[in-house]
């Protein structure tokens, strides 16, 4: 089993719509969590950190559920500039390691 | 934020070369370096994780002997992929973590990545 599994997608949605990335890890010693943003040939870029109390940045929001094991992105009113592959990201401790699923893929349509 | 960069962008050998790879961090001191590969539609994964002055630490499966990294400062580590074959094909990407202003940071910098093609 994948430490960190992600729904490969691919997501392509219409500009405007909300779309909702799921994510389950299964080291429950897992103490931090991400997700990241990865353009096609390029290097991952932090989108957010994750808290268990859930966060919200703008248009996207982050969701933690510790005791599923399972972590959620939301975004809103999608934009072209969206499509991209978002990365869960997961941390046994500080981000000295760092553990990344596989991504889901986003297409925002015009 | 803190920027790291990589060198080359991209680099295409023939087997059996030797090809090496920079990571720099460019205003701050990287502590600790890490290396990564990435194959197409699949995730990163972690190949060795080195401390400055230190040997690197290999993840299962990464051989170390064909994979040679060097941490020697504060601002460069490198990676050196020895006799290349097209299996080793691949996007390398390094990050950084470490010290700024007396500050320790508690995120991974990602540089802009290697795409390392083997003939």
């Amino acid at each position: 089993r994948k430490e960190v599994e992600q729904d490969p997608g691919p997501f392509n949605v219409p500009e405007g719509a909300t779309v909702a990335f799921n994510c389950t890890y299964s080291n429950s010693a897992s103490q931090s969590f991400f997700w990241y943003r990865q353009d096609c040939r390029k290097e991952p870029k932090l989108l957010m950190s994750v808290y268990s109390s859930g966060n919200e940045d703008g248009r996207f929001t982050a969701q933690l559920n510790r005791a599923s094991q399972y972590i959620s992105l939301l975004i809103r009113d999608s934009k072209l500039s969206d499509s991209a592959t978002y990365l869960c990201v997961v941390s046994s401790g500080s981000a000295r390691q760092l553990t990344f699923g596989s991504g889901t893929q986003l297409t925002v349509l015009p | 934020g803190a920027v790291v960069s990589q060198h080359p962008s991209w680099v295409i050998c023939k087997s059996g070369t030797s090809v090496k790879i920079e990571c720099r961090s460019l205003d701050f001191q990287a502590t600790t370096m890490f290396w990564y590969r990435q194959f197409p539609k699949q995730s990163l994964m972690l190949m060795a994780t080195s401390n400055e002055g230190s040997k690197a630490t290999y993840e299962q499966g990464v051989e170390k002997d064909k994979f040679l990294i060097n941490h020697a400062s504060l601002t460069l580590s490198t990676l050196t992929v020895t006799s290349a074959h097209p299996e080793d094909s691949s996007f390398y990407i390094c990050s950084a973590t470490g010290l700024a202003g007396g500050f320790s940071y508690n995120e991974q910098f990602f540089g802009p990545g290697t795409r390392l093609t083997v003939l």
